[in-house]
């Protein structure tokens, strides 16, 4: 079936550092890639979405990136805000059966002022 | 705006305890969805539903049912509520087609005692 793997549980940063937080993932099917983010108290909401397609996405200053040779996909961003402290899902999405949605573990990033 | 609305927000419960979370969405969706969210787990699908009447299982399903009961409601039960069952629930709902937004409540905490 599909997978995903996130591999880092939690990333301190101070202002203005670079974020960088990679996915890696397993399919037979077509992919689209998503970043979701959770902000405390809320439930998770898209971040960004990368297809085959167009291999890269932008948005709120992140940017993501996607790898078909090594089948992977990361999130980045040049500077980083205290506003950004929250947890980061990479989601897998395919049309097999149920049109799921496979998630990471999520990546908890701390950003300290 | 999407909405996604979820009752009830927090629940404690006992051992062996009936629970029924409840979700309804505005958005004209066709699926339903219900995770859990556990520290080191990430979100875990529970049950899924493409539409009123339909139901499927998702990669965790022990314990629970579900039902869908219109286009809009959709209710996780939890009959015989068990402390592995502490968690954080979330409903989410999306259009059918792999590439589209999932619009997630903002979660039902449930404490089994």
């Amino acid at each position: 079936g599909d997978s995903v793997t996130q591999m880092q549980g939690q990333v301190t940063l101070s202002e203005d550092d670079f974020l960088f937080i990679n996915c890696t993932y397993s399919t037979t099917w077509y992919p689209t890639l998503f970043w979701y983010v959770q902000y405390p108290g809320e439930g998770p909401q898209l971040l960004l979405k990368v297809t085959t397609a167009n291999n890269k996405g932008i948005s709120r200053g992140f940017e993501a990136t996607y790898d078909k040779g090594t089948t992977s996909f990361h999130l980045q961003k040049a500077s980083v805000q205290e506003s950004d402290s929250a947890v980061y899902y990479c989601v897998l999405g395919t049309n097999s059966a149920g049109n799921k949605l496979t998630f990471g573990i999520g990546t908890r990033v701390l950003v300290r002022p | 705006e999407a909405a996604v609305t979820q009752s009830p927000r927090n629940k404690v419960t006992v051992t062996g305890g009936n629970v029924t979370l409840s979700c309804r969405q505005t958005n004209s969706h066709n699926y339903m969805y219900w995770y859990r969210q556990d520290t080191g787990h990430g979100l875990r699908l529970i049950h899924y539903s493409y539409g009123a009447g339909n139901l499927q299982i998702g990669d965790v399903p022990d314990g629970y049912k579900a039902t869908r009961t219109t286009q809009e409601d959709f209710f996780l039960l939890l009959e015989l509520a068990s402390p592995s069952q502490t968690s954080l629930y979330f409903c989410a709902s999306r259009t059918g087609f792999s590439g589209n937004t999932l619009y997630f409540g903002e979660g039902s905490r449930l404490i089994v005692v």
